[in-house]
């Protein structure tokens, strides 16, 4: 399989409790980046990685969240302390830099429900 | 900063009949845009992209979109749409290449089609 991969691909929590999910890019690619979309809104950026760097993070990503890419290649989004405004689906995506003009291959997306 | 507008939230064809959505954009520099589909859950796929070649550009599925600058737009057409066409539609708009070229997303349109 060469696509992106998210794990797990459904999440029901309970408010106040910490979540994480896992995005398994495609392997040769060095960008990795986040996207929360919410019910009938388009995907919005939440951050970035170029290999194992975080070089970006959108302001909707408040302290509550943290991303980590070690070694340049999975990457986990954690949510603590989970509010019902943060049901969402998460969608993960990867790319292989300039050279491919921007075209990022989006995974299947972790669909968050807290209760 | 970058943004992209979508006309409608909710366009119904019939089987066979031309598929036009709308797209208009704002970017204070040459725009990159892209079209994505979005099946029920799935992640997005790339229907086609426009990185400042020709204009009138090709895709996956029988889809095309024409650039034109002096509109703003970036309209997405097919000439005979298919049943399998029913899905949301999202346009989005990136920056040059050596940035961090994340997406930015319209609010999506859905596409219906009657048999």
């Amino acid at each position: 399989d060469t696509g992106v991969s998210q794990d797990p691909r459904h999440k029901i929590t309970k408010r106040g409790q910490n979540v994480t999910f896992r995005c398994d890019p495609i392997s040769e690619h060095n960008r990795l980046y986040w996207y929360r979309q919410t019910l009938g809104q388009g995907p919005e950026f939440l951050t970035y990685f170029q290999n194992e760097a975080q070089l970006e993070k959108s302001r909707l990503l408040s302290d509550r969240f943290s991303a980590e890419r070690p070694k340049g290649s999975f990457s986990t989004l954690e949510i603590q302390r989970t509010e019902q405004g943060d049901s969402a689906m998460y969608l993960c995506a990867s790319s292989s830099g300039p050279t491919n003009l921007n075209e990022q291959f989006f995974g299947p997306g972790t669909r968050l429900t807290v209760l | 900063a970058q943004s992209v507008t979508q006309l409608g939230s909710h366009v119904s064809v019939s089987e066979g009949a031309l598929v036009l959505l709308r797209c208009n954009y704002s970017s204070s520099v040459p725009p990159y845009l892209f079209w994505y589909v979005q099946y029920p859950n799935q992640g997005l796929q790339l229907l086609l992209k426009y990185t400042s070649a020709a204009t009138l550009v090709k895709g996956i599925n029988g889809f095309e979109a024409e650039f034109k600058k002096s509109e703003t737009s970036f309209h997405l057409t097919k000439p005979s749409a298919h049943m399998s066409d029913a899905a949301e539609y999202f346009c989005a708009v990136s920056d040059l290449p050596g940035a961090n070229s994340k997406l930015t997303f319209g609010k999506g349109i859905t596409l219906s089609v009657r048999p």
